[in-house]
C-alpha cells in the first residue's frame, strides 16, 4: 500500500530564516506530487506540482521554491521566511491518471515569528 | 477546466439527523468531482468521487453524494450524522490533467 510522509510535523522559525520541508511517498512510482498551503483552517492554495524528477510547475509567485531530486521526494524551500509564510503545508500525491484522486500527507504546521 | 463552489461556510446538524453539505460545479466537458474530509490538524482524506455512471456515489464512513447534472450540483449526504463527523469538508474538481482545485470548505458541526 502507498503511504506519504511529511516532516517536520510542526516548525517555529524566525523571520528571515531558511526553510526546508520534506515529503516522501512510498509504494508507488512516478507519482504526481503537490504542495499546498492552508491558512486559518480554510481553503487550500496550490503552490507547486511536479509530474516527474526535476519538473516543477509554480502556481503563484512567492517566497517559496520546490524541488524534486528523486522520484518520490518533494521538497519545499525558502531562503528567507516572511511572516506571511505561516500556515499549514500539505503534500499530496496522485497517479496522474485522469480522474485520479489525491492522497494527502499529515501536514506541517509552520509558524514564522 | 472545472471549478467548484461551496455556498455554505458552516453547517450545523443534530446527531442522528440527516446531513447535506452542498457543492456546485462549473465544467467544460464531462465532470470529475470529489469530496474530501479534514479533521483538525490533519491532512485531507478522500471520501468519494464521481467519474461517470450511477449518479449516486457511495464512499467512506457512510457518506454518499448525488451528481445532478441539471442543477450542476454534487451534494454530500449522510442519512444519520455522528458527532465524529464534525470536520471540514471540501469539494474538488480537476483543473487540468495535473492538478485539483478545491472549494473553500464547509465546516460541519454535529451536536449531540
Amino acid at each position: 500500500s502507498q503511504t506519504i510522509h511529511q516532516w517536520p510535523a510542526t516548525l517555529v522559525q524566525p523571520v528571515g530564516s531558511p526553510l526546508s520541508l520534506e515529503c516522501t511517498v512510498e509504494g508507488t512510482s512516478n507519482p504526481n506530487l503537490y504542495w499546498y498551503r492552508q491558512a486559518a483552517g480554510r481553503g487550500l492554495q496550490l503552490l507547486f506540482y511536479s509530474v516527474g524528477i526535476g519538473q516543477i510547475s509554480s502556481e503563484v509567485p512567492q517566497n517559496l521554491s520546490a524541488s524534486r531530486p528523486q522520484d518520490r521526494q518533494f521538497i519545499l524551500s525558502s531562503k528567507k521566511l516572511l511572516l506571511s509564510d505561516s500556515g499549514f503545508y500539505l503534500c499530496a500525491w496522485s497517479t496522474g491518471v485522469g480522474g485520479a484522486e489525491q492522497f494527502f500527507g499529515p501536514g506541517t504546521r509552520l509558524t514564522v515569528l | 477546466a472545472q471549478s467548484v463552489a461551496q455556498p455554505e461556510d458552516q453547517v450545523n446538524v443534530a446527531e442522528g439527523n440527516p446531513l447535506t453539505v452542498k457543492c456546485t460545479y462549473s465544467v467544460s466537458g464531462n465532470p470529475y468531482l470529489f469530496w474530501y474530509v479534514q479533521y483538525p490538524n490533519r491532512g485531507l482524506q478522500f471520501l468519494l468521487k464521481y467519474i461517470t455512471g450511477d449518479n449516486l456515489v457511495k464512499g467512506s464512513y457512510g457518506f454518499e453524494a448525488e451528481f445532478n447534472k441539471s442543477q450542476t450540483s454534487f451534494h454530500l449526504k449522510k442519512p444519520s450524522a455522528l458527532v465524529s463527523d464534525s470536520a471540514l469538508y471540501f469539494c474538488a474538481a480537476p483543473y487540468n490533467n495535473n492538478d485539483m482545485r478545491f472549494g473553500a470548505g464547509t465546516r460541519l458541526t454535529v451536536k449531540p
